[in-house]
């Protein structure tokens, strides 16, 4: 069965960092491209970041580029998005996504909330 | 970007009765390799999304065959042909052609 956990959301200051972390379990890790969605309260999704397998191919939305890294570690079977320079309107959930062979986001984890506020 | 557009944003269905969304794109979401890259994501209230249906037609694991999808090019609709309780929650449509991806604004569903 397909798990992924992720966590480090909390509440921070504007302008602080945060690290969350998404933990895989279930399928080969090092297999699949994944990906972070996003979802402020009461709104819809918003892809935030992707990365390939390998970490070869990274992409990020407009709206954090500079800000958020994406990285993987598959000896660890985990990702991770290293957030920086937090605004407001970061405050959102934060859901980890499998990346499938032909579907981009077939499996999600449950959500990490991320609240930035002073 | 692509902004895809759902209608309508709210439904409230009797079960058993069919139920149907549309999804518009500004954009084609044919590719060149003769796929479309259309999804429906369906996110029941207090969960993660979880996704019904893969390139427009094709139902995920163990999706119930009263949902189906269909349409091409810029215009796409998810039909639930009998309506359950378990049902309800907020539909979204999906585009990956081209990045970013973007998901539509939502549709949320409500049983009478």
């Amino acid at each position: 069965e397909v798990q992924l956990v992720e966590s480090g959301g909390g509440l921070v200051k504007p302008g602080g960092s945060l690290r969350l972390s998404c933990a895989a379990s279930g399928f080969t890790f090092s297999s699949y491209s994944m990906n972070w969605v996003r979802q402020a309260p009461g709104k819809g999704l918003e892809w935030v970041s992707s990365i390939s397998s390998s970490s070869s191919y990274i992409y990020y939305a407009d709206s954090v580029k500079g800000r958020f890294t994406i990285s993987r570690d598959n000896a660890k079977n985990s990702l991770y998005l290293q957030m920086n320079s937090l605004r407001a309107e970061d405050t959102a959930v934060y859901y980890c996504a499998r990346g499938g062979v032909v579907i981009p986001f077939d499996y999600w984890g449950q959500g990490t909330l991320v609240t930035v506020s002073s | 970007d692509i902004v895809m557009t759902q209608t309508p944003l709210s439904l409230s269905v009797t079960p058993g009765q069919p139920a149907s969304i549309s999804c518009k794109s500004s954009q084609s979401l044919l590719h060149s390799d003769g796929k479309t890259y259309l999804y429906w994501y369906l996110q029941k209230p207090g969960q993660s999304p979880q996704l019904l249906i893969y390139e427009v037609s094709n139902r995920f694991s163990g999706v119930p065959d009263r949902f189906s999808g269909s349409g091409s090019g810029t215009d796409f609709t998810l039909k639930i042909s009998r309506v359950e309780a378990e049902d309800v929650g907020v539909y979204y449509c999906m585009q990956s052609i081209q990045l970013p991806y973007t998901f539509g604004q939502g549709t949320k569903l409500e049983i009478k």
